[in-house]
């Protein structure tokens, strides 16, 4: 059964900064991976989505990348801004019946 | 566009009510799907429609309902609600099942005394 795991849970930073958010999924036969933002009290809204077939995927400050052999997928978010607080999901697209399985999110403070 | 559409935002139920969670999109997308959120955990399918007419179970059915009568709606509803469903909805939508981005609703925040 797939499993998709980040970490870690939350994570705080000074504005400014670059990080890497995880994902990691125990079974590399998967469709795509799509990672999404959350803000409180809203819906998702999607960010970046991977094909299987591809490494990485860039939109302005963000770069997700891809390893399926490895399992393992990161979020890279060059210099990152308060406005980039949110809870980030990563959801992996299954092979078999393209279902989304979903990571619990990695809760982001940037502080100004 | 709106989007995808969801009322009501809260609601408190007593056990043993029933009610319906409305979901609408105007993207004319034939996926659809109603997932819960519980602290902790990601999101987890309750049911999905490949199109009108269309239903089939998630990953935790058990409790709720479905029914696609037209493209654009796409209602949930909770027959006998339990403190178990005490959780956030949402509702979302993508031109297929497979390869498309799909779009959120802002949610519905149950609680179930």
């Amino acid at each position: 059964k797939q499993e998709v795991t980040q970490i870690p849970a939350a994570l705080s930073v000074p504005e400014g900064e670059n990080l890497v958010l995880n994902c990691s999924f125990t079974d590399s036969a998967i469709y795509n991976l799509q990672w999404f933002r959350q803000d409180p009290g809203k819906g998702l809204t999607s960010l970046l989505l991977i094909q299987s077939s591809q490494r990485e995927q860039t939109s302005g400050r963000l770069n997700a990348s891809l390893d399926k052999s490895s399992g393992r997928s990161t979020l890279y978010i060059a210099a990152s801004q308060p406005g980039d607080s949110a809870t980030y999901l990563c959801a992996v697209n299954e092979d078999s019946n393209y279902q989304l399985i979903w990571g619990a999110g990695t809760k982001l403070i940037i502080k100004p | 566009n709106a989007g995808v559409t969801q009322t009501p935002k809260f609601q408190v139920l007593k056990t043993g009510q029933s009610m319906t969670l409305q979901c609408a999109q105007d993207m004319n997308h034939e996926y659809m799907s109603w997932y819960r959120q519980d602290p902790g955990m990601g999101l987890r399918l309750i049911h999905y429609s490949v199109g009108a007419g269309i239903t089939d179970q998630g990953e935790v059915p058990n409790g709720y309902n479905v029914s696609r009568s037209t493209t654009e709606d796409f209602p949930l509803r909770l027959l006998s609600a339990a403190p178990s469903q005490t959780s956030v909805y949402f509702c979302a939508s993508s031109y297929s099942r497979s390869a498309d981005t799909q779009y959120f609703g802002p949610g519905t925040r149950l609680t179930v005394l």
